[in-house]
């Protein structure tokens, strides 16, 4: 079945302690995504990948790194999460324009 | 700023009505357009989209209409079921420009169907 997973779908953690979110998908999609999702602010990208190796930052990259080392895989690392990090975060992945999206990690920050 | 507005956080509609969901956007520089229906706990999925050189596209229940001029489109859902009760966000990008994988969404509408 052609998915993309996330791990964990929830997190509550305290702030400063690092902590990686995982993206895998099954699909060989070239392009790959992040977003978190606030109330009244819609989805907004954090990061992207167009291929392995090579990432851009999206609209709120702040307090967050990716990397891209295999085509299957775009974990998101909170290095000292905060507060306002608090959301609801989605990984995607796309070829063609449509974006696939996982299932969501819901994040709390202490 | 966002550059992608959907004015109303909810809609009610009753079965089998027509329900119609707006979205309006500033930048005239997107050429690509897509609806996303999201339920509680899981990911958006993919619904419907348009190009900038149609104003409509149909799938089965499912249209969309854009109207460049206003930069605006619409989702009109016939007949409205019960299951299409859920959070519909609006997205656009500007292929020509970003790439096709450079999506801006709206801040998403919850429509309700009520039997």
């Amino acid at each position: 079945e052609a998915q993309v997973t996330q791990n964990p779908r929830y997190l509550i953690t305290v702030t400063g302690k690092k902590l990686t979110v995982t993206c895998s998908q099954n699909m060989n999609h070239e392009y790959m995504s992040w977003y978190r999702q606030d109330p009244g602010l819609g989805l907004r990208q954090i990061y992207y990948s167009m291929n392995v190796e090579v990432t851009d930052k999206g609209d709120v990259p702040e307090g967050y790194k990716v990397s891209r080392k295999e085509k299957r895989n775009f974990p998101l690392i909170l290095e000292s999460p905060s507060p306002n990090q608090t959301s609801l975060y989605f990984c995607a992945s796309s070829t063609r324009g449509t974006q696939y999206f996982g299932p969501g990690t819901r994040l709390t920050v202490l | 700023d966002q550059q992608v507005k959907q004015n109303s956080p909810s809609l009610s509609v009753q079965e089998g009505r027509i329900s119609i969901l707006n979205c309006d956007y500033t930048n005239s520089m997107f050429d690509y357009f897509l609806w996303y229906k999201k339920y509680p706990a899981e990911g958006p999925t993919f619904l419907i989209s348009i190009s900038s050189i149609k104003d409509k596209n149909e799938d089965g229940r499912f249209t969309v209409f854009l109207n460049k001029s206003a930069k605006h489109l619409s989702l009109h859902i016939v007949p409205s079921q019960p299951g299409d009760s859920a959070v519909y966000f609006c997205a656009a990008s500007a292929r020509e420009i970003q790439g096709a994988q450079k999506l801006v969404f709206g801040q998403g509408t919850r429509l309700t169907i009520n039997p």
